[in-house]
């Protein structure tokens, strides 16, 4: 079945410095892919999304580029913030599906 | 506009009780689903419901889980005889019925089972 991995955390950075969350994916046909966050207390939050190969999602500052060659849609930002503490979760949705299968999700801790 | 809306927000059972989590999604949404989501996991899908009809119920751990939305709107998630390993997070999304319209998640419902 549909599968997601991500990169196990926490991760810890330093304000300012650059960011990389791997993720994974095994689907069959062309799945949806999302990262969503969940900050502390809160709900999950849709970040950004892609539904097709090679587009590339966007959203405060990060970005992810669906690459159907490598099967991958690694989150990235060029310089975080301690605002992006949270957790980030990749997630997919099949191509016949409507269900979400998500990555065990990664803890960000950014330190200022 | 107002988001998904779940309630409670905590829920305290003993062991063999019944509980009831309720899910109130954003208006007009046609598709809603529930996750449960254990410590340190990512949500895992229970069932998924296209108005009132409940086209996918394949992650329902088991016959004590239950899920109506008998409108079309509210749906409730039911769990018979608690166990300590019911005790997770539970969440409701809903969307349009529109392909690649993204899911909007409520809080959540945390249930300790003591």
């Amino acid at each position: 079945g549909d599968s997601v991995t991500q990169m196990e955390g926490p991760v810890t950075l330093s304000e300012e410095a650059f960011l990389t969350i791997n993720c994974t994916y095994t689907a069959t046909g062309y799945p949806s892919l999302f990262w969503y966050v969940q900050y502390p207390g809160e709900g999950l939050q849709l970040l950004l999304k892609a539904t097709k190969a090679d587009d590339k999602g966007s959203n405060k500052g990060f970005e992810a580029t669906y690459r159907k060659e490598t099967t991958s849609f690694h989150l990235e930002k060029g310089s975080v913030q301690v605002s992006d503490s949270a957790v980030y979760f990749c997630a997919l949705k099949g191509e016949y599906g409507n269900k979400l299968v998500f990555g065990a999700g990664t803890i960000l801790r950014v330190k200022s | 506009g107002a988001g998904v809306s779940q309630s409670p927000r905590y829920k305290v059972a003993k062991r063999g009780q019944d509980v009831a989590l309720r899910c109130d999604p954003i208006s007009g949404h046609v598709s809603l689903f529930w996750y449960q989501q254990a410590l340190g996991q990512g949500p895992e899908f229970l069932t998924y419901f296209q108005n009132e009809a409940q086209l996918d119920k394949s992650g329902l751990p088991s016959d004590r889980f239950f899920a109506e939305r008998p409108e079309g709107s509210v749906s409730t998630l039911k769990i018979q005889r608690t166990q300590q390993e019911d005790s997770a997070v539970y969440l409701c999304a809903s969307s349009p019925y529109l392909i690649y319209q993204p899911q909007h998640f409520g809080d959540g419902t945390r249930l300790s089972i003591l």
